[in-house]
């Protein structure tokens, strides 16, 4: 069973940085590119980013909103997906979700971020 | 950016009865490898999104079979043949054709 669990987040004050981690289980982690979305309270679904697959060479794309102060890594040895999140403003406040490659077949329960001061 | 607009943006549908939602692209979502990436999710209350439908009418893993999907190009549908309470929620549509991914504003069904 393929299972994706989100953690990390938390309060923090705008300009600091946060780190989330998505650990996966119940499948070969390294053959899938990983996506992070995000929803801001009582909104939509926002895309965030994802990283490919070492085999399509590992390689991150962002969102306009978040490029140059976002940056996803992988573990694909510990079956963990990585969203750093440097210069936070209060406008990056949602609840985060992982999912496996682009299309989100796969959700995790998602960790929500307070940006505030 | 590409933009997906749906409508409507509510719907209150009585148990039984069927509903339909629609969802337009501001590009055609038709991809030269002959794929048109167009995606259905539904957000049930207080729950993560769950794929419901990928590439029009595929029906993902465990999906029943009262979820369809249908279109081409730009326009596309999703249809629930029979509403059950626990199709209560926001549906979504989102475009994986061309980056960024974009989703439409969502589609709030209530139960009558």
């Amino acid at each position: 069973e393929v299972q994706l669990v989100e953690s990390g987040g938390g309060l923090v004050q705008p300009g600091r940085s946060l780190r989330l981690s998505c650990t996966a289980s119940g499948f070969t982690f390294g053959d899938y590119a990983m996506s992070w979305f995000r929803q801001a309270p009582g909104k939509g679904l926002e895309w965030v980013g994802f990283i490919r697959s070492k085999a399509y060479g590992g390689t991150t794309e962002y969102a306009a909103s978040v490029k140059g102060r976002f940056t996803i890594s992988r573990d694909d040895s510990k079956s963990i997906a990585y969203l750093q999140m440097n210069s936070l403003k209060t406008e990056d406040t949602a609840v985060y979700y992982c999912t496996r490659d682009l299309n989100a077949g796969y959700w995790g329960q998602g960790t929500l971020v307070t940006v505030s001061s | 950016d590409i933009v997906m607009t749906q409508t409507p943006l509510s719907l209150s549908v009585t148990p039984g009865q069927p509903a339909s939602i629609s969802c337009k692209s501001s590009q055609s979502l038709l991809h030269s490898d002959g794929k048109t990436y167009l995606y259905w999710y539904l957000q049930k209350p207080g729950q993560s999104p769950q794929l419901l439908i990928y590439e029009v009418s595929s029906r993902f893993s465990g999906v029943p079979d009262r979820f369809s999907g249908s279109g081409s190009g730009t326009d596309f549908t999703l249809k629930i043949s029979r509403v059950e309470a626990e199709d209560v929620g926001v549906y979504y549509c989102m475009q994986g054709i061309h980056l960024p991914p974009t989703f439409g504003q969502g589609t709030k069904v209530e139960i009558k």
